[in-house]
């Protein structure tokens, strides 16, 4: 079974400051795909960045990047110039890839604090 | 696109009761998932279905727990008799049929059983 791993529970940044969200993932699938979702207090879960498996070059997505490694299974997330409205609960999610949708596996998660 | 809608937002129930959850999925979604999240286990699949038909149920936790999609366009979720510990927030979500597809959640019930 596939099983997605948020080692960290809770990190920190300074507003405008750089901070990267770790995950890794245990999978034997070949084709999958790999998300972030974000969770603020208001506990809508609203997807941040996605990567296709089978893509080389991380996604971006404005102040969100991954860097994606895919031989390590790791995918991070990025957030660069960190806000206020960055505070919240970030999961990462596995989801495989062949025989068309299935269900997502999510993380654990972590609880990002942004500090002014 | 009006999004996962999902009613009731919070619903308050004392041990024994039913209780029904509802979701209305996004027009031309071929999935719908049922998540529960506490603080203890996170976010935890229960049941998902493709084209209305069930296609996992197993992490539905009990015979308490069942779940239906009579139609395309709406589901349910209902616990009974429902009990302290099924206190949670169970989102609904839902999804196309393309695996790079990301799932689009509605806003939650917030379920307490005291």
């Amino acid at each position: 079974a596939q099983t997605v791993t948020q080692s960290q529970p809770e990190m920190s940044v300074q507003e405008a400051e750089t901070v990267t969200l770790s995950c890794t993932y245990d999978t034997s699938e070949s084709d999958y795909y790999l998300f972030w979702y974000k969770q603020p207090p208001s506990r809508q879960m609203i997807l941040v960045i996605r990567q296709e498996a089978y893509k080389q070059q991380n996604a971006t997505e404005n102040r969100f990047s991954v860097n994606f490694q895919k031989a390590a299974k790791s995918f991070s997330l990025k957030i660069s110039d960190s806000q206020l409205g960055d505070a919240a609960m970030y999961f990462c999610a596995y989801r495989r890839g062949q025989g068309g949708s299935e269900k997502l596996v999510f993380g654990k998660g972590m609880k990002l604090t942004v500090n002014p | 696109d009006a999004g996962v809608i999902q009613s009731p937002r919070h619903e308050v129930t004392e041990m024994g009761q039913e209780v029904t959850l509802r979701c209305k999925p996004i027009s031309g979604h071929d999935y719908l998932f049922w998540y529960r999240q506490t603080m203890m286990r996170g976010l935890e699949l229960l049941i998902y279905f493709n084209n209305n038909v069930p296609i996992d149920d197993s992490g539905m936790p009990e015979d308490r727990f069942s779940a239906k999609m009579p139609n395309a366009s709406f589901s349910t979720l209902k616990i009974q008799p429902s009990e302290p510990r099924d206190s949670a927030v169970y989102f609904c979500a839902s999804s196309r049929r393309y695996g790079n597809s990301p799932l689009h959640f509605g806003n939650g019930t917030r379920l307490t059983v005291t």
